[in-house]
């Protein structure tokens, strides 16, 4: 059975940096992409990027209202995915979501629970 | 960038009904366009990929189509349990950004 699980999340100031853990088990985590998501509180789904496998170049992709800001990052040993999120703003306030294995190809099955990351002063 | 456009954004409805769902990508993306079921405090469920391909488990009342940049998610005889907000998915290449969502309610 797939599980992703996510953690990181909590109060951050505004301007500041944090950094999201992603873990999954059930699947060969190196073989396949990873994605994050996110959605603001009472508000819709919103695709932030993904990594694709080390077999695949470990390419990133970014949402273009992202790009710049946040950067994907995996680390196969530890089966761990990141989600590094700088110059955070009030509006990255929002419960951020793993789907791994990540299919490109065919929609996400498996999603995480998410962990919520809220930016304030 | 591709926008995904949504519409309705709520739909009001009876058990037994059949709604219809439209999502409008701004620029050819395919046959690469997902429904999503999301259910308050739920994570989101994977209902069809590539237009119409239903998932394992997905009542058969769900259907999806396609004409040109238009989909369409059809739930024929509609049921309580139905109660959800949908979203649409480009997915295939980069970027996948998803439509704003269609509350249901019956």
């Amino acid at each position: 059975e797939v599980q992703v699980v996510e953690s990181g999340g909590g109060l951050v100031q505004p301007g500041r940096s944090l950094r999201l853990s992603c873990t999954a088990s059930g699947f060969s985590f190196g073989d396949y992409a990873v994605g994050w998501f996110r959605q603001a509180p009472g508000k819709g789904l919103e695709w932030v990027g993904f990594i694709t496998s080390r077999g695949h170049g470990a390419t990133t992709e970014y949402a273009a209202s992202l790009r710049g800001r946040v950067f994907i990052s995996r680390e196969d040993s530890n089966r761990i995915a990141y989600l590094q999120m700088n110059s955070l703003k009030i509006e990255d306030t929002a419960v951020y979501h793993c789907a791994a294995p990540y299919s490109y190809d065919s929609g996400i099955t498996a999603w995480g629970q998410g962990t919520l990351v809220t930016v304030s002063s | 960038d591709i926008q995904m456009t949504q519409s309705p954004s709520s739909l009001s409805a009876s058990v037994g009904d059949t709604v219809t769902i439209t999502c409008r990508a701004s620029q050819g993306i395919g046959n690469y366009l997902a429904w999503y079921q999301q259910k308050p405090g739920k994570i989101p469920k994977l209902l069809i990929s590539l237009v119409s391909t239903l998932q394992s488990g997905v009542p058969s009342r769900f259907s999806g189509s396609r004409a040109g940049t238009d989909f369409r998610l059809i739930i024929s005889s509609l049921q309580p349990e139905d109660v959800a907000t949908y979203y649409c998915q480009k997915h295939g290449t980069a970027p996948h950004p998803f439509g704003q969502g269609t509350k249901l309610e019956i």
